[in-house]
């Protein structure tokens, strides 16, 4: 059964930091490619930012590029998400959503629960 | 960036109804859609990928259709279960984007 499990959300100031974690199992991590969607509280789904299965590819919707970082460890099974100069419209739940294909391209099959994180002062 | 329309944005409807859900893309995305239900406080499930094919264990009432910009989410005979928002989303190419929501209610 795939299992993707998000971690740590939480409160931060404008202009903190926060790291994101996504622990996956129940497939194998090493072949398929990641990406983070985040949900504003009420409103809908937005595309955060993608990695390839090996990491040679990444790409960031505009409005965190440069601020974001994503990054996976193969050996542990975890993508993460290091969100810096934080600001309060990246309120919202983040998602870690698995890519249905080894390709770079395609739809998101299996999502994790979600964490919470709240920019504010 | 290609945008993503769908319409309604809320639609109301009655157990056993027929209902159909509208996304239209800003440029053609050949079949790249998915089709998604989301409920409160869970993750969007996905229901349908390639513009129709239905992802295992989403019963049949579900299916979708179109290609190039206008695609469709038909629900046939509404169930209780049912009534959530509905998201469509491309993934022809980054940065992949999402319709803004089609909530289903009673």
């Amino acid at each position: 059964e795939v299992q993707l499990l998000e971690s740590g959300g939480g409160l931060a100031q404008p202009g903190g930091s926060l790291r994101l974690s996504c622990a996956a199992s129940g497939f194998t991590f090493v072949s398929y490619a990641m990406t983070w969607v985040r949900q504003a509280p009420g409103k809908g789904l937005e595309w955060v930012s993608f990695i390839s299965a090996n990491s040679a590819v990444i790409y960031y919707i505009d409005s965190v590029k440069g601020r974001f970082t994503v990054s996976r460890d193969n050996s542990e099974n975890t993508v993460y998400l290091q969100m810096s100069s934080l600001r309060a419209e990246d309120t919202a739940v983040y998602y870690c959503a698995k890519v249905s294909t080894t390709a770079i391209k395609g739809y998101l099959d299996y999502w994790g629960q979600g964490t919470l994180v709240t920019v504010s002062s | 960036d290609i945008q993503m329309t769908q319409s309604p944005s809320t639609l109301s409807a009655s157990v056993g109804d027929r209902v159909t859900i509208t996304c239209r893309a800003s440029q053609t995305i050949s079949r790249s859609l998915a089709w998604y239900q989301q409920k409160p406080g869970r993750p969007p499930k996905l229901l349908i990928y390639k513009a129709s094919n239905l992802e295992s264990g989403v019963p049949s009432r579900f299916s979708g259709g179109g290609s190039g910009t206008e695609f469709t989410l038909t629900i046939n005979s509404l169930q209780p279960d049912d009534f959530a928002t509905y998201y469509c989303q491309h993934y022809i190419g980054y940065p992949y984007t999402f319709g803004q929501g089609t909530k289903l209610d009673i």
